[in-house]
């Protein structure tokens, strides 16, 4: 069946340093969801990528969706303590919904 | 604020009791889905309703029983639960299609003694 596999598993930062998750499907995914979970709470969508090549933005947030559309990655410039929470991608197939592992960022202050 | 509100927030419950978990929206979604989220781990889908009809069951145990009144309101009724079972349970929302993005509730954090 369908993995998404999704590194690093955790990121600790510096306030103000660059941040980067990755997550890669064993198949061709249709889209893939980026979602946000902060410390305690539930995931919230962040962003949606359908076309292969596709890259978006959200202020700081550079989400890639892969040529092959099987891999994708978040970019956050400039990380800030409002950053902290655990990314994940999540990929539909058919019936489906399968999450990454996540990647849990911390950020000092 | 969550636009999909569950109750309740926090559960604890012995293995021989019975208990229900309850999700509401008004987001005008035609599809709810249940998840089981152990602590720092996935989601992971457990049951989809679209239109109200239970689509995918991901061979859950039956001591799980997921319910669908209309089409605002989701239960997940539970029975002679195991210590496993701990964890938090997150009910979710969307536009039918496992494509469309899902709006998560605060979830239900549920204790098994």
């Amino acid at each position: 069946g369908q993995q998404v596999m999704q590194i690093p598993q955790y990121q600790h930062v510096q306030e103000g340093e660059d941040f980067t998750t990755y997550c890669n499907s064993s198949t061709t995914l249709s889209n893939i969801q980026w979602y946000k979970q902060r410390p305690g709470g539930h995931p919230v969508f962040l962003i949606q990528l359908v076309k292969s090549g596709e890259v978006k933005k959200q202020k700081r947030l550079t989400f890639q969706f892969g040529e092959a559309k099987k891999n994708s990655s978040l970019h956050i410039t400039a990380t800030q303590t409002t950053d902290v929470g655990t990314y994940f991608c999540a990929g539909p197939n058919n019936n489906d919904m399968r999450f990454g592992a996540g990647t849990r960022l911390t950020v000092k202050p | 604020d969550t636009e999909v509100t569950q109750t309740p927030k926090h559960l604890v419950m012995g293995m021989t009791n019975k208990k229900s978990l309850k999700c509401e929206q008004h987001m005008g979604h035609r599809a709810m889905y249940w998840y089981k989220q152990k602590a720092k781990k996935p989601p992971e889908l457990m049951f989809v309703y679209s239109y109200e009809k239970l689509s995918i069951n991901e061979s859950v145990p039956s001591r799980f029983s997921p319910e669908c009144p209309n089409s605002s309101l989701l239960n997940l009724h539970l029975h002679a639960l195991q210590p496993e079972d701990s964890a938090l349970y997150l009910c979710a929302s969307s536009h039918p299609g496992m494509s469309q993005p899902q709006h998560f509730g605060d979830g239900t954090r549920l204790s098994i003694l």
